[in-house]
């Protein structure tokens, strides 16, 4: 069975610093990778996906990933956060054989502070 | 493209009551449904899996007699859940399945008085 772990519950961040999010997972087969953004009171955005080829995956807004096989992680970076990236960011795994089925880290709120 | 809608966005209901909740999938047809339940401050867990034209696969310790899923079409899923009460008050998410990713909608929050 798989599982997936966000090392950090809260990560306060000043604004314009970098930021990671950490995710780690274990799975005994291949899998697809994914981070989601809420909102309060909101549904979850995809931010940014693995499913195959380039390790690094990057997203519309200055997010960017790193697909590590060796290590079984999938950390969220951005290199300078803004007020509005505040928000419970999301890490999810897929098995390939799971049927689109996902399971998600426990969340992680990053708070960005001026 | 991919747009999932719930509804309604906010329901509040007395004790033992039954609310419905829809899921729709607006811009493209699903097989595959997954109903959530978020609680304050947690993550989403999985309660049941909704398939089109069968029945839903529940997870474990979820009771599949107080929350009733039909998946009628391949655009429409709902969740009725049945004689409510002030446990079962939550954000509820569902998302619909397109290829490899799940589009999940905006939530519905229930409150149970």
């Amino acid at each position: 069975a798989q599982s997936v772990t966000q090392l950090d519950s809260q990560v306060p961040v000043f604004e314009e610093a970098p930021v990671e999010l950490r995710c780690n997972y274990s799975s005994s087969v291949s899998v697809y990778l994914f981070w989601y953004v809420q909102y309060p009171n909101q549904g979850l955005q995809l931010l940014l996906k693995y499913l195959s080829g380039s390790t690094l995956v990057e997203s519309i807004n200055g997010f960017e990933a790193e697909f590590n096989k060796s290590q079984t992680s999938f950390h969220l970076r951005k290199p300078s956060v803004h007020i509005s990236d505040t928000a419970e960011y999301f890490c999810a795994v897929s098995e390939n054989n799971a049927g689109n089925m996902l399971t998600f880290g426990g969340g992680t709120r990053l708070m960005v502070k001026p | 493209g991919a747009v999932v809608s719930q509804h309604p966005s906010r329901v509040i209901c007395k004790s033992g009551t039954s609310v419905k909740i829809e899921c729709r999938s607006l811009d493209f047809q699903a097989t595959t449904m997954f109903w959530y339940r978020q609680f304050p401050k947690q993550s989403l867990m999985l309660m049941a899996t909704s398939n089109e034209g069968s029945k839903a696969t529940y997870e474990q310790g979820v009771e599949k007699d107080k929350f009733l899923i039909n998946h009628a079409s391949l655009t429409l899923s709902t969740l009725t859940v049945t004689s409510a009460h002030p446990e079962d008050s939550s954000f509820y998410i569902c998302s619909a399945v397109q290829g490899y990713e799940q589009y999940f909608g905006p939530g519905t929050r229930l409150t149970v008085t």
